[in-house]
């Protein structure tokens, strides 16, 4: 089964700086999807960006951004000129493409908790 | 909005009570995905359905059971509650390459 690891429980940035979230994944698969979903406050799940994995340009969405690295199985997520209404849990998931008993499910990290100072 | 309706929003119940989750998806999406999110198991699928078949299922209980209705809307049965049973529970339905979710019910249980 895919596995996804978020190895920051809690990080935190100053309101107009940039932070970097990590993200790593185990699967034997070649095609897949990856994504970063925010839950505020409110807990509603909001995605924020996503990432196709046969596209090797990274992609960007405003001010968020990512860092696919497909061989290291990494799928970090940069966050630039950060607000304070960035502050959210962050979760990265894995959906593969595969149609297949997963049949499109997503695979969740635990979370990074992500604190913005004004 | 994400066009994805959960009801009730909160519920508090006593152990060993039956409650229903409902969950409609956005208008025309035929799937359904519930997750249950806690804090010691983080976010977990629990089952899908679509177009009123159940196509996956992953880490859910026997005491819990789902079903899609021909409008398409999804309920979510969980009896014989137990204290850890206590979550947030998601229902989504699968936009291109992702997932939209609902706002969740939160179920207390006492």
């Amino acid at each position: 089964a895919q596995t996804v690891t978020q190895s920051q429980p809690e990080m935190s940035v100053q309101e107009a700086e940039t932070v970097t979230l990590s993200c790593t994944y185990d699967t034997s698969e070649s095609d897949y999807y990856l994504f970063w979903y925010k839950q505020p406050p409110s807990r509603q799940m909001i995605l924020v960006i996503r990432q196709e994995a046969y596209k090797q340009q990274n992609a960007t969405e405003n001010r968020f951004s990512v860092n696919f690295q497909k061989a290291a199985k990494s799928f970090s997520l940069k966050i630039s000129d950060s607000q304070l209404g960035d502050a959210a849990m962050y979760f990265c998931a894995y959906r593969s493409r595969n149609r297949g008993s997963t049949l499109g499910r997503l695979y969740f990290g635990r979370g990074t908790q992500l604190t913005v100072w004004p | 909005d994400s066009g994805v309706t959960q009801t009730p929003k909160h519920l508090i119940t006593a152990t060993g009570q039956r409650v229903t989750l409902r969950c409609s998806p956005r208008s025309g999406d035929l799937s359904v995905y519930w997750y249950q999110q806690s804090l010691d198991q983080g976010l977990q699928f629990l089952i899908q359905y679509y177009n009123g078949e159940e196509r996956a299922k992953g880490n859910i209980l026997e005491r819990f059971s789902a079903q899609q209705f021909p409008d398409l809307h999804s309920e979510l049965n969980l009896s014989s509650l137990e204290l850890g049973d206590s979550a947030l529970y998601f229902c989504a339905s699968s936009v291109p390459y992702g997932y939209t979710f609902g706002s969740g019910t939160r179920l207390t249980v006492v």
